[in-house]
């Protein structure tokens, strides 16, 4: 069962708020990523986890912060954001250590929305 | 570094036409993975295929096929048939398999309507 869900589906908030994006799969994969999809655009690898622990920051401004909880968790918390960074956000995940053979599974995303 | 084309950027068919998606790599690893994802307008990336870079064996499933030639570096998607519900944008990606840590490298993406 090849399943990521991502929690909210949509979500609006103010440049002066706080929101987190949640990521969870339970195929025993133990690394995750977080992308940026802007539209008509391909995604944009933001962070990886690598049994739970950063391995891979794109230079990422610091108003996104991602946490690893756990080898099924993954956060993505927001805050300060700008209208910019309105976006589509996409959670993968893959079976090891994101090495490149290794096929990513995605998310349904989260359609996020910086008034 | 590596790089992913694909030149078509919008393709429109009638239904139960067939059509093919190009994508061309550039890459100066001898060892790396190509992929197609599928993006429907719902927003999620669907894996259709990995292939790598010692098998040079098409491909098919159903009314899908690919067609890998590394003496074009091109890996191209063919729907045979084609449906309203293949209507999506698609995704041709290159990884290169240097240790952890290596990065998907995707194509612009080729949106395709089927109309029918």
């Amino acid at each position: 069962d090849t399943e990521v869900t991502q929690t909210p589906k949509h979500l609006v908030m103010g440049m002066t708020n706080k929101k987190s994006l949640k990521c969870e799969q339970h195929m025993g994969h133990r690394a995750m990523y977080w992308y940026k999809q802007k539209a008509k655009k391909p995604p944009e690898l933001m962070f990886v986890y690598s049994y739970e622990k950063l391995s891979i920051n794109e230079s990422v401004p610091s108003r996104f912060s991602p946490e690893c909880p756990n080898s099924s968790l993954l956060n993505l918390h927001l805050h300060a954001l700008q209208p910019e960074d309105s976006a589509l956000y996409l959670c993968a995940s893959s079976q090891g250590s994101g090495e490149g053979q290794e096929t990513q599974y995605f998310g349904p995303g989260t359609r996020l929305l910086v008034l | 570094a590596q790089k992913v084309t694909q030149a078509q950027t919008e393709i429109s068919v009638v239904e139960k036409e067939d059509v093919t998606l190009d994508c061309v790599y550039e890459t100066r690893d001898t060892t790396y993975y190509l992929f197609w994802y599928k993006q429907p307008p719902s927003g999620e990336l669907v894996f259709l295929i990995r292939r790598n870079s010692f098998d040079e064996q098409n491909e098919i499933s159903g009314r899908y096929s690919w067609n890998f030639q590394k003496s074009t570096s091109s890996f191209n998607f063919t729907i045979t048939a084609s449906q309203v519900v293949d209507s999506a944008v698609y995704f041709c990606a290159l990884s290169e398999a240097k240790g952890a840590n290596s990065k998907l490298t995707f194509g612009k993406g080729i949106t395709l309507s089927v109309r029918p």
